[in-house]
């Protein structure tokens, strides 16, 4: 199974300032096909998990443009530009290059 | 409006079956990977099963960790997703989650809880 690494655990932000959240996958999800099979899920506080990022760097539809994604084969990085109250949860990275999909074990967002 | 809708989950002791439903409205069902994922308490979460799309002949795939326990399936002309789950172990306990695939997961359910225990 590919393994799917986030850092760091945890994060505390200012409001209005940025933050950035990696991940790492145990091997390439660059497809032949030229798409990156990498995904960025936000778990808010006793919520399901909303999609944020797909396909490495698309954003999801109704998702704040304050989301960004990029990265390489196996290195990933979701950046938040001008943390807000409501980014607070945590999130996850997953990949769907193969089965099973799997994820990260997710990044606690807090406010300082 | 997409809408899934999980109920099914309750309190089971070790060694038994339960069946989980999701209702899906807002979509044309069949052309859609359905799929569980599943999230112990303050864990992570955990791909477990999908149905692939009718595109695919409805083929389904599962988590090792689940693989000839549990049955994902569904009837297309009630929208509804089934996950049956057999031979319940305490490490099943988790809230299940059923989620649209498509260009990742773009939908989920509200989550069901499912506690296995003595």
């Amino acid at each position: 199974d590919i393994v799917m690494t986030q850092a760091p655990l945890s994060v505390s932000v200012t409001p209005g300032e940025s933050a950035s959240i990696s991940c790492r996958s145990s091997k390439s999800l660059l497809h032949s096909n030229g798409i990156t099979y990498v995904y960025w899920y936000l778990q808010k506080p006793g919520k399901s998990p909303q999609l944020l990022i797909y396909r490495m760097s698309n954003l999801a539809s109704g998702v704040p443009d304050r989301f960004s994604g990029s990265g390489s084969e196996t290195d990933f990085t979701l950046k938040i530009s001008r943390v807000e109250a409501e980014d607070v949860g945590i999130y996850y990275c997953g990949q769907l290059l193969e089965n099973p999909p799997t994820f990260g074990a997710g990044t606690k967002l807090e406010l300082k | 409006e997409v809408k899934l809708v999980e109920y099914g989950g309750g309190l089971v002791q070790p060694g038994a079956s339960l069946r989980l439903s999701c209702e899906a409205s807002g979509f044309t069902f069949s052309d859609f990977y359905m799929e569980w994922i599943r999230q112990a308490p303050g864990k992570g979460l955990e791909w477990i099963a999908a149905s692939r799309n009718k595109a695919n002949d409805y083929s389904t795939v599962y988590s090792a960790s689940v693989k000839d326990r549990f049955t994902i399936s569904r009837d297309t002309y009630k929208s509804i997703l089934y996950l049956q789950m057999n031979t319940l172990k305490p490490e099943d306990t988790a809230i299940y989650y059923c989620a649209r695939g498509y260009y990742g997961y773009t939908h989920w359910g509200q989550g069901v809880m499912v506690t296995v225990s003595s």
